[in-house]
């Protein structure tokens, strides 16, 4: 009884250096979606994929690549990160209709000095 | 677009208090409504969710009416615990959809002994 899996769940990184986040769901869903929260600024959708091989960008998706190779898994990448980047970063799916809701991910969260 | 406006926090209740967190949408059409709830250090979860007007939404004591008339889906429960101090979430109309949705940051209640 998986549901969402985000690996990892901590980490820390210097400033420049690139990592990939990755996030696996056994649910069979057509939706997966990326965010970060932020103290006082709400969840805000980073990237989010329709389907296999598919990717759109959402509010701020600057300084940030995804990858849906596999429907199961949703890869977010830093190519160079920077200390605005330090958040929680959630992943979350969902079939996809506006009638269903979104399963999350208990996130990582990932410090840039 | 699709949004929502949710009470802003911190809300402090004494234990078995009666608790209201207010939340008005805007959206096309009569979306599902949901309400998720964020306990410290794990993603957010589906706490209710209701799918037409009037419909009411409950779990775990809490419950919402979807309220068609006065856009609204307000969050009560009757007596609050411990327990249930944890950050909630109006999610946006049609967020199980692809909307560039951005869930907002949340009403965090605090019960106290």
């Amino acid at each position: 009884n998986a549901g969402v899996t985000q690996t990892p769940k901590f980490r820390v990184l210097k400033t420049g250096q690139s990592m990939t986040l990755l996030c696996a769901q056994d649910m069979n869903h057509e939706y997966m979606y990326w965010y970060r929260q932020d103290p006082g600024m709400g969840l805000r959708l980073i990237h989010y994929s329709v389907g296999e091989g598919t990717t759109a960008k959402g509010e701020v998706p600057d300084g940030y690549n995804v990858s849906r190779l596999k429907k199961q898994n949703f890869l977010l990448g830093l190519e160079s990160a920077a200390p605005s980047q330090t958040s929680v970063y959630f992943c979350a799916s969902t079939y996809g209709a506006s009638n269903q809701p979104q399963h999350f991910g208990d996130g990582t969260r990932l410090s840039i000095l | 677009g699709d949004s929502v406006t949710q009470m802003e926090g911190p809300v402090t209740l004494s234990e078995e208090a009666f608790l209201t967190i207010n939340c008005t949408y805007t959206a096309t059409g009569y979306p599902s409504l949901f309400w998720y709830v964020q306990y410290p250090g794990e993603g957010l979860q589906l706490l209710l969710k209701a799918t037409k007007a009037d419909d009411k939404g409950s779990n775990k004591g809490f419950e919402a009416t979807y309220r068609k008339e006065t856009t609204s889906f307000h969050l009560e429960k009757g007596s609050v615990q411990v327990s249930d101090s944890a950050v909630y979430f109006c999610a946006p109309p049609n967020s199980g959809g692809y909307q560039k949705v951005t869930f907002g940051t949340g009403t965090k209640l605090q019960v106290i002994p």
